[in-house]
């Protein structure tokens, strides 16, 4: 069964750093991708970056530099690292697994991290 | 990066009605297009990918169509179980983005 979890800080302080761990189970990490897309409370879905199954990342540039996805693959985890909060980081973060048809979709996603910036 | 507008942003139907949901790209994203619902504090659930395959394990009722820039997810025969917000989702190019969204609600 494949399942996906989120797990990290609820509350964290303006201008501090996020950290969140997607553990993932029912399938190889050095098979499927997994992606980080984030929802601002009420409002739609933001794509922030994603891990390759063969190690390598890709970012959305609107995060610039403040971004860092990182995994163990001896864990079956991966990490989302996100530096200088601001209020408006403040989301649901959900982990979810790719797969490839030509391009990628994401088929199996965590139930979400929940997080509130808080100055 | 690839604008996707959604449209209408909100939408009620009655039992077994049929209902069109919409995106239209700012570019030609080559059917690297997916539909997702979601149901109030869940994740998003996978319904079409590739613009018009059917996710295993979803009801025949859903379907997508669309090329080029404009495509359309079609729900045939609205059940209560439909009931969501529903978003679409360009994997053609970096950044993936996803539109805005659409409530569809049982009138």
């Amino acid at each position: 069964q494949v399942q996906l979890k989120e797990t990290g800080p609820d509350l964290v302080q303006l201008t501090q750093t996020l950290s969140i761990t997607c553990t993932v189970s029912g399938f190889s990490l050095t098979t499927y991708n997994v992606h980080w897309v984030r929802q601002p409370p009420g409002k739609g879905l933001e794509w922030m970056g994603a891990m390759w199954n063969g190690g390598g990342t890709d970012y959305n540039s609107a995060f610039k530099s403040r971004l860092s996805i990182s995994r163990d693959t001896s864990k079956s985890q991966v990490f989302l690292k996100m530096n200088s909060l601001q209020t408006d980081d403040t989301a649901k973060y959900f982990c979810a697994r790719s797969f490839n048809y030509g391009s990628y979709v994401m088929d199996a996603w965590g139930q979400g991290a929940s997080v509130t910036v808080s100055s | 990066d690839i604008q996707m507008t959604q449209s209408p942003a909100s939408l009620s139907a009655s039992l077994g009605e049929t209902v069109s949901i919409e995106c239209l790209a700012s570019e030609d994203i080559y059917s690297y297009l997916a539909w997702y619902q979601q149901k109030p504090g869940k994740s998003p659930q996978l319904l079409i990918y590739a613009a018009n395959r059917l996710q295993d394990g979803v009801p025949s009722r859903f379907s997508g169509s669309g090329s080029g820039t404009q495509y359309s997810l079609k729900i045939s025969g609205m059940q209560p179980e439909d009931e969501g917000d529903y978003f679409c989702l360009q994997g053609s190019k970096f950044p993936f983005t996803f539109g805005s969204g659409t409530k569809l609600e049982i009138k």
